[in-house]
């Protein structure tokens, strides 16, 4: 059974920072691409980044480059987002998600961002 | 960027009713469309994966269909546990986008 599991979020400052993780199992972690999707508070869906199985490659929303770094261990089986710079507008639940077919196949139940001073 | 147009915004029906969905890409996403459902307080779920493939454990009940820049998500005839928030979600250009959502609602 596939899980994931987020950890990291919480209450932060205006041009704080906070590294978001997400714990990975049932699957083979290191062979699928994953990715970040957030949604704040009463609204709808954005995805936020992708990297690929290897680590190799990464994608990032235009609202977030620059600011957010997407990595993985695959030894671990843990997916990262470290977040900079951070902004009111980024106030979300985050979601990671695998991307064993393309789309978002699996999801976590999401961590709280609050960003707020 | 694509943009992702869902309609309507709101859909009020009974249950046993049929539901029909659309999502209309600014440009052609091929066949790489996605749908997903998401209940008040849960994470979302994938239903349809390339337009029309449903995924492991997903009713029969719902479909998918579509090309270029035109998806339906049908649910044939609605269950109670049906009664959520239905997103479109294309994966043929970076960045990757979603639509706006359609809210199904008990009439």
């Amino acid at each position: 059974e596939v899980q994931l599991l987020e950890s990291g979020g919480g209450l932060v400052q205006p041009g704080g920072s906070l590294r978001l993780s997400c714990a990975a199992s049932g699957f083979s972690f290191s062979s699928y691409g994953m990715s970040w999707v957030r949604q704040a508070p009463g609204k709808g869906l954005e995805w936020v980044s992708s990297i690929s199985g290897g680590g190799s490659s990464t994608y990032y929303a235009d609202s977030v480059k620059g600011r957010f770094t997407i990595s993985r261990d695959n030894s671990k089986n843990t997916l990262y987002l470290q977040m900079s710079r951070l902004r009111a507008e980024d106030t979300a639940v985050y979601y990671c998600a695998t991307r064993i077919s393309g789309s978002f196949d699996y999801w976590g139940q999401g961590t709280l961002v609050t960003v707020s001073s | 960027e694509i943009v992702l147009t869902q309609s309507p915004a709101t859909l009020s029906l009974s249950p046993g009713e049929r539901a029909t969905l659309s999502c209309r890409a600014s440009q052609s996403v091929s066949s790489y469309l996605a749908w997903y459902q998401q209940k008040p307080g849960q994470a979302p779920r994938l239903l349809i994966s390339d337009a029309s493939n449903r995924a492991t454990g997903i009713p029969a009940r719902f479909s998918g269909s579509g090309s270029g820049t035109d998806f339906t998500l049908t649910i044939s005839s609605l269950e109670p546990e049906d009664f959520a928030v239905y997103y479109c979600q294309q994966r043929s250009n970076w960045p990757l986008t979603f639509g706006g959502g359609t809210k199904v609602d008990i009439k």
